[in-house]
Order: structure tokens, then sequence, then C-alpha cells
């Protein structure tokens, strides 16, 4: 299917473990991007990239890892699992840098539980 | 600092209007997003906003203020299918690398 698209969907897993959460777009956007949601605090930027091979980090980057290493996946790693970690996921993509009013298109979320 | 902020819960009645209002604080400015997300499912895009004023879209429409750090979204004709959670999110400049905040979401019953 055309879109943007994240799995798992669902995943609980245990603190101290490592967990990798996948985005895939088919659009050949050349900006993707991570958020978490969580109640209260609303989206927030984890990690962006502006085209592969190149990232850099958002507001609440600490304990996650990304790479781009294809234009259409964009893969983001919690190296260790913390409870704090647990929290809804989201991908986005955009044609352009949001600089230019470009809206970005979300996947589906993963929601992620740390026991 | 960044601030967004944003009313909590809003009920309104089918067929009625209802304003959700924004105001911020932000290093930079750049233009203004609305976002409609329901339960469980992704953010999507209703508007953007870069100058002052009222933009129109049909039953929606956006209106900004630069210069008060504020902004709304105006729901006309409202339906069922409207009870979701708004999202208003600054686009910031280059002082601080054009980044996105998003404030915490305003969710919107809308009753029979």
């Amino acid at each position: 299917d055309a879109g943007i698209t994240q799995s798992p969907r669902y995943k609980i897993t245990e603190t101290g473990r490592q967990v990798t959460l996948m985005c895939h777009q088919t659009w050949s956007h050349s900006y993707m991007f991570w958020y978490r949601q969580d109640l209260g605090h609303g989206l927030r930027l984890i990690y962006y990239s502006a085209a592969a091979d190149i990232t850099d980090k958002g507001e609440v980057p600490d304990g996650y890892v990304v790479s781009r290493s294809k234009t259409e996946n964009f893969p983001l790693t919690l190296e260790s699992a913390t409870r704090s970690q647990t929290s809804v996921y989201f991908c986005a993509s955009s044609e352009s840098f949001p600089s230019s009013g470009e809206t970005q298109y979300f996947g589906p979320g993963t929601r992620l539980l740390v026991l | 600092g960044q601030n967004i902020d944003q009313p909590t819960e809003m009920t309104a009645t089918e067929g009625a209007i209802v304003q959700i209002n924004c105001t911020y604080q932000t290093s930079g400015f750049n233009g203004l997003f609305w976002y409609q997300q329901h339960a469980g499912e992704a953010p999507t895009f209703l508007s953007y906003n870069v100058l002052d004023g009222l933009e129109e879209k049909g039953r929606f429409s956006s209106f900004l203020s630069r210069s008060k750090g504020y902004s709304y979204l105006l729901l006309k004709e409202l339906q069922m299918k409207d009870s979701a959670s708004y999202l208003c999110a600054v686009l910031g400049d280059n002082t601080g690398g054009f980044k996105t905040i998003f404030g915490a979401g305003t969710r919107l019953f809308v009753k029979a």
C-alpha cells in the first residue's frame, strides 16, 4: 500500500531490552521525523532526517538511536528501554522541510509499553 | 522558552459552532498548523497560517494574530465525526532550526 506505514503497531517489552520501531514511506519524501506522544505533552520530536545518511536530534533524543540508509526507511531504536519510554510513537514524512509550510504526513503510530 | 497553550477539553452540540483557541510563546515563528487527530489514529493536516487573518476552508476556518501570539480554529455546522483532538503546532524559524512545536491538543466532544 502506498503511504507511510509503521511496524509493529503494538509492542510490549521489558526494561533494558533493545527495541526497534520501523517506519516506511513510499512517496520518496526527503524528510522523515519521529515523535512521541504522551498525555499532556502533545507530540515531541525525537529525531529527524533530511535525507539518507543525514539525521539530527529533536527535542527529546536521549535513549534513542536512528539511522537512514535508504530514503524510504527510518527506523528508531531504543537501545535499553525504560518505563519512561512507554508512549505512542509516530513517524512522519514531508516532501520538503516544514520551513515552507509543507505539511507532515503521519503514520498510524506504534503503541509501546515497557514493563 | 517554548510554550503553546490550548484548552484541554471542550464540548459542543451537533450543528453548532465551536472555537478552539491557541496561544503561543516561541523563540521564533514561521507559521502555525492545525491538525485533527481522532482517537487512536494519526494526526491529519487541517490548515497552515503564515499571515494574520482568517482563512476559510469549508466548515473549518483558522485565524492568526502574530502580534498577539494567538490563533483559533473555528468549526461550523458541527458533526458527530468532528469529535477528535485538535492540535495547534508552531513552526519555528531558522534560529530554532525550523522545528515544529506541538501543543498538547484540545479534545472536542460533539454531543447530539
